[in-house]
């Protein structure tokens, strides 16, 4: 069946350093994948998206690129900052449309 | 605010009480999902509308929970005889159906918090 694997977090980084967060899929067919974001104490936000092989989803400084002959979808941001504290979903949809999500990554950022 | 509402926001209630929970799409959405949330761990897919139709339900909805949306509008996601298993958030979702895309942008709600005791 479809799944979604992200890096394991929390992930602790300072102001204005370099984050990757990695995520891989498994899908039939070609997936629509997301990222999505929790700040605390606020409900998911659809931080970026890509729909087919090679797009790039960009969004508040955030990208991630589908790649579909590695399955993934990793999240880079070139300057942390302190702001940007949340946890991270990686998600993908079929034609279902009902997303699969990730974990999630904790990610921490100290000034 | 025009976004996903869902009622209430926290529930607390005994072992083996029924609870039901209420969500109000974005207006004009016709795709409505619901979602549930454990500590720790992603969104887990229970079930989805579309306009009144349910199209989809997931293994993990037993025979314990019930989604209705009678109207095509606000849906209602009741749990019988709660377990102490069912302790977690509860995330409902609205879509658009668009035509002649490949997916459909979901826009969550703040989600009810269900504490069993």
């Amino acid at each position: 069946g479809n799944s979604v694997t992200q890096m394991e977090g929390p992930v602790t980084l300072s102001e204005e350093a370099f984050l990757t967060i990695n995520c891989t899929y498994t899908a039939t067919g070609y997936p629509s994948l997301f990222w999505y974001v929790q700040y605390p104490g606020e409900g998911l936000q659809l931080l970026l998206k890509a729909t087919k092989a090679d797009d790039k989803g960009s969004n508040k400084g955030f990208e991630a690129t589908y790649r579909k002959e590695t399955t993934s979808f990793h999240l880079e941001k070139g300057s942390v900052q302190v702001s940007d504290s949340a946890v991270y979903f990686c998600a993908l949809s079929s034609f279902t449309d009902k997303l699969i999500f990730g974990t999630g990554t904790r990610l921490q950022v100290f000034p | 605010d025009t976004g996903v509402s869902q009622d209430p926001r926290h529930k607390i209630t005994k072992r083996g009480q029924n609870v039901t929970f209420r969500c109000d799409p974005i207006s004009e959405h016709n795709r409505l999902y619901w979602y549930r949330q454990t500590l720790g761990q992603g969104p887990e897919f229970l079930t989805y509308f579309q306009n009144e139709a349910q199209l989809e339900k997931s293994r993990l909805l037993s025979d314990r929970f019930s989604a209705e949306r009678p109207k095509g509008s606000f849906s209602t996601l009741e749990i019988q005889r709660t377990e102490q298993g069912d302790s977690a958030m509860y995330l409902c979702a609205s879509s658009p159906r668009l035509a002649k895309t490949n997916y459909n942008e979901q826009f969550f709600g703040p989600g009810t918090r269900l504490t069993v005791l």
